[in-house]
C-alpha cells in the first residue's frame, strides 16, 4: 500500500529556523518533491529529491534518505512570507501528494 | 507561468446537474491532471492524460470523466454533480526538471472552486 506522513500544523518565530518531516510508503520510488501553497492559491514547485542528501535552494533546503524513506524540507531565516502549507510528494508511477503542513510563523 | 488556464473560476450548481470544467493550456505539454481539493484531504488525483485521446484514472475517479480531444484541452465532466463534489479542483501539466530527467515537475493552473448545493 501506500502512505504519507508529515505533521499537520508547524510554528515558528519570524527570523528562525523550521523543518518539516515527512515518511512516505510507495510502491515504487523515484524521488520526493515538495510544493508550497498560499491561501487561496495554486501549490508551486519548491524542490525535488531523487538522490541521497541535502539540496539547497536559498533558503530553502530538502533532505532526503531514501533507506529511510525519509525526507525534510527545511526553511531558514523565516519570513511571514513564507506563512503557507508545505506538501511533499513522492514520486512512484504517479506523484503522491500528501495532506500538507501548515506553517504559522509568529513575528 | 506554464500558461495555463482554467474556466470557469468559480461556479455555484445543484446537484444531479452536469458540470464541465475546462483546463487549457498553450506549451504543447503532453502530460496534464485533474486534481481536487479537499480540507484534510489535501490534493488528490482524479485523472490524467498522457495524449490526446489518452487517459487514466486516478485515486479519486468515481463520478468523473474526462476527455482530451486536442493537446491544449483538458476536461473534466461531472455527469451528476453531488455534494460530497463540493471542493477546489487544480489541473496541472507536467514538465521536466533541469538535470533530473526522470520527473516531471507539476505545474498548477489557479483552480476552479466548484460548489454544489
Amino acid at each position: 500500500g501506500q502512505s504519507l506522513e508529515q505533521p499537520s500544523e508547524v510554528t515558528a518565530v519570524e527570523g528562525a529556523i523550521v523543518q518539516i518531516n515527512c515518511t512516505y510508503q510507495t510502491s515504487g520510488f523515484y524521488g520526493l518533491s515538495w510544493y508550497q501553497q498560499h491561501d487561496g492559491g495554486a501549490p508551486t514547485f519548491l524542490s525535488y529529491n531523487a538522490l541521497d542528501g541535502l539540496e539547497e535552494t536559498g533558503r530553502f533546503s530538502s533532505f532526503l534518505s531514501r533507506s529511510d524513506s525519509y525526507g525534510y524540507l527545511l526553511l531558514q531565516e523565516l519570513q511571514m512570507k513564507d506563512s503557507a502549507s508545505y506538501f511533499c510528494a513522492p514520486r512512484a508511477d504517479k506523484i503522491i501528494f500528501g495532506k500538507g503542513t501548515r506553517l504559522h510563523i509568529l513575528p | 507561468d506554464a500558461g495555463i488556464t482554467q474556466s470557469p473560476r468559480h461556479k455555484v450548481t445543484e446537484t444531479g446537474t452536469p458540470v464541465t470544467l475546462r483546463c487549457h493550456q498553450t506549451e504543447n505539454h503532453r502530460y496534464m491532471y485533474w486534481y481536487r481539493q479537499d480540507p484534510g484531504h489535501g490534493l488528490r488525483l482524479i485523472h490524467y492524460s498522457y495524449g490526446v485521446k489518452d487517459t487514466d484514472k486516478g485515486e479519486v475517479s468515481d463520478g468523473y470523466s474526462v476527455s482530451r480531444s486536442k493537446t491544449e484541452d483538458f476536461l473534466l465532466t461531472l455527469e451528476s454533480a453531488t455534494s460530497s463534489q463540493t471542493s477546489v479542483y487544480f489541473c496541472a501539466i507536467s514538465e521536466v526538471v533541469p538535470g533530473h530527467l526522470d520527473y516531471n515537475e507539476q505545474f498548477f493552473g489557479p483552480g476552479t472552486r466548484l460548489t454544489v448545493l
